[in-house]
């Protein structure tokens, strides 16, 4: 069975500019979280997606957005880069409210220049 | 406000030793505790879930346990080795409802040597 993948890899960007990330869950999961973790800070919750719908977010600027589609598959959007945005983005799956048990996949190097 | 620690930041022990890891968190009202491990510069692996209504959870050289009462978890690794190098997170959910993002301590980076 194919775990949550992630894309691209790494992502090199100026300030200023907008950044997509892409998230796959794992068949079956309907709900997809996104986190940041940047140097020192630890692991921060940014969004969460289920069933399309945004369901809860963290302590982040509008700047910081998002999508679910229908194969829920999601996409978080980066607006007016800083370079504090810098970090590594990871994106985790779960079958839902029930168990909520998270599998997370390998992250996308977010560099902003 | 859910505040989750770990203790200790940094640990090093010879391959062989058996160690444990030490997580607490400030609100007892959680759905479930994960503890997760992550290698440098990659995404987490799940080790363990252990719901709020369990007290603890195995797999393999992994025991989690979990107090809810007193806002505690621990792992403990049996006979560890150096493939057992890398961070391990602890993370509390409150499930259900708005409530079922993680939140993340800032882990135990452990350093296993042969």
């Amino acid at each position: 069975e194919a775990g949550v993948t992630q894309s691209p890899t790494h992502l090199i960007k100026t300030r200023g500019q907008q950044a997509t990330l892409r998230c796959s869950p794992i068949s079956g999961h309907t709900s997809v979280y996104w986190y940041q973790q940047a140097l020192g800070l630890g692991l921060q919750f940014l969004l969460w997606y289920d069933e399309g719908e945004e369901r809860n977010r963290g302590n982040f600027p509008p700047r910081f957005s998002g999508r679910q589609f229908p194969n829920y598959s999601s996409e978080l959007n980066v607006n007016a880069l800083e370079l504090e945005d810098s970090a590594l983005y990871l994106c985790a799956s779960s079958l839902g409210l029930i168990l909520n048990e998270q599998f997370f996949g390998p992250g996308t190097r977010l560099t902003v220049l | 406000k859910q505040e989750v620690t770990q203790i200790p930041a940094a640990l090093s022990v010879p391959e062989g030793e058996n160690l444990v890891l030490n997580c607490s968190f400030t609100d007892s009202a959680i759905y479930n505790l994960q503890w997760f491990r992550q290698d440098p510069g990659k995404g987490l692996t799940s080790l363990l879930l252990i719901q709020s209504s369990q007290r603890e959870q195995t797999s393999g050289r992994l025991n989690a346990s979990l107090d809810k009462s007193s806002g505690r978890s621990t792992l403990y690794i049996a006979a560890s080795q150096p493939g057992d190098s890398a961070t391990y997170l602890c993370a509390v959910s409150r499930g259900g409802g708005s409530q079922g993002n993680l939140i993340f301590g800032k882990g135990t980076k452990l350093s296993v040597k042969p």
